[in-house]
């Protein structure tokens, strides 16, 4: 079965940091792009972040650009967003998501793993 | 950044009656390749989204043709035939020609 299992979610102080992972199994992890989209419990959905097949390539939304690095580890199959410098408005549900190649949309998502920053 | 307009953004329905979503970018999505780099999305209470359209017209894996896409370069739309109770639930646009990657704020669609 093809699915993405998330973890690493939970309660942060700002400035703070945690790292979240993704991971990946029933289908080749090393040949897709993968990306983060967080959601603020009762609004939409942003778009976070995205790396490329072999981790070389990667971007990121102005709103986390500095603070957060996507990273993979294709031998062990899993995504992983680390996030620091933690504010308030960061908390929200992280999702991670594989877009199939070219561009042919996000098709398969994880579960959602929520960060509240709160002192 | 491309700014992605949806509307409306609360769109009450009744069952078997047609429903309809309007998706405006701020930039052409229309690629050399000849595609539309736009993809609409649901996410039904408590779930995490799912696709439904790729390419600005290409329905996904699973999904029932009476859902479809249709646009071009700054406009997009997605239809739905006949409403029924399943397609209750927040959908999004998402272009994927440039990154940062960007979602409009989603439509609401509930039944009457």
């Amino acid at each position: 079965e093809v699915q993405l299992v998330q973890s690493g979610g939970g309660l942060v102080q700002p400035g703070g940091s945690l790292r979240l992972s993704c991971a990946a199994s029933g289908f080749t992890f090393s040949n897709y792009w993968m990306h983060w989209v967080r959601q603020v419990p009762g609004k939409g959905l942003v778009w976070v972040s995205h790396i490329s097949p072999d981790g070389r390539a990667t971007h990121y939304a102005d709103s986390v650009k500095g603070r957060f690095t996507v990273s993979r580890d294709n031998a062990w199959n899993t995504l992983y967003l680390q996030i620091s410098s933690l504010r308030d408005e960061d908390t929200a549900v992280y999702y991670c998501g594989r877009y199939t190649a070219p561009r042919n949309g996000m098709d398969v998502w994880g579960q959602g793993t929520t960060v509240t920053v709160s002192s | 950044d491309i700014v992605m307009t949806q509307s409306p953004l609360s769109l009450p329905v009744t069952p078997g009656e047609p429903a309809s979503i309007s998706c405006r970018s701020s930039q052409s999505l229309l690629h050399s390749d000849e595609n539309n780099y736009l993809d609409w999305y649901l996410q039904k209470p408590g779930q995490s989204p799912q696709l439904l359209i790729y390419l600005g017209s290409n329905r996904a894996s699973g999904v029932p043709d009476r859902i479809s896409g249709s646009g071009s370069g700054t406009d997009y739309t997605l239809k739905i035939n006949r409403v029924e109770a399943e397609d209750v639930g927040v959908y999004y646009c998402m272009q994927s020609l440039r990154a940062p990657h960007t979602f409009g704020q989603g439509t609401k669609l509930e039944i009457k």
